[in-house]
């Protein structure tokens, strides 16, 4: 059985830094491309980042280049997400997720997301 | 950046009607990667539909996705309780990023 599970979530200041790990389980880790996505309270979901398989690539929203980095352990099964300079639109929910393993589909499996709040 | 548009922003209807939920795309969408996903309340997203019309694992048919270039549909065809919720679609076609829609939330009348 797949499975994505976040952590690294919590409470920062405004221009603090935080790093959200994802540990998957039940697949190949290091076949598949990962993704972010996050989610404003109350508002609607928000493509965030993602990386290749092998974490050569890795490509990322305009409201987060420069500040946020993903990446990569293969050997470790983990999926990290180093978000720096933070603000307050970056409180969300973070969801970690990956395709599913049809050629051409969704992302179809995400982990239960981590709660990042940016406030002093 | 491709913007997707949707529309209505809130559909109000009963058990057992039918729903038509819109998503425009601002450029067309390469392939037709184009996604449709369900999400309750304290839930992740659910994966319904990918490239604009298959049916992802498990999906009951009700669910049925249609549309190419810029213009995409989900219908479900006779709305069940657990059908109430929000919904997104997301093209993931293009050169990142890969955006999703503002969604539409299906209510009980």
């Amino acid at each position: 059985e797949v499975q994505l599970v976040e952590s690294g979530g919590g409470l920062v200041q405004p221009g603090g830094s935080l790093r959200l790990s994802c540990a998957a389980s039940g697949f190949t880790f290091s076949s598949y491309w990962m993704h972010w996505v996050r989610q404003a309270p109350g508002k609607g979901l928000v493509w965030v980042s993602r990386i290749n398989s092998d974490g050569s690539s890795t490509s990322y929203a305009d409201s987060v280049k420069g500040r946020f980095t993903i990446s990569r352990d293969n050997a470790k099964n983990t999926l990290y997400l180093q978000m720096n300079s933070l603000r307050a639109e970056d409180t969300a929910v973070y969801y970690c997720a990956r395709r599913g393993a049809v050629a051409g589909t969704g992302l179809g499996y995400w982990g239960q997301g981590t709660l990042v709040t940016v406030s002093s | 950046e491709i913007v997707l548009t949707q529309s209505p922003g809130t559909l109000s209807l009963s058990p057992g009607e039918r729903a038509t939920l819109s998503c425009r795309a601002s450029q067309s969408v390469s392939s037709s990667y184009l996604a449709w996903y369900q999400q309750k309340p304290g839930q992740a997203p659910r994966l319904l539909i990918y490239g604009a019309s298959s049916r992802a694992t498990g999906i009951p048919d009700r669910f049925s996705g249609s549309g190419s270039g810029t213009d995409f549909t989900l219908t479900i065809s006779r709305l069940e309780p657990e059908d109430f919720a929000v919904y997104y679609c997301q093209q993931y076609g293009s050169s990142p990023p890969e955006t999703f829609g503002g969604g539409t939330k299906v209510e009980i009348k």
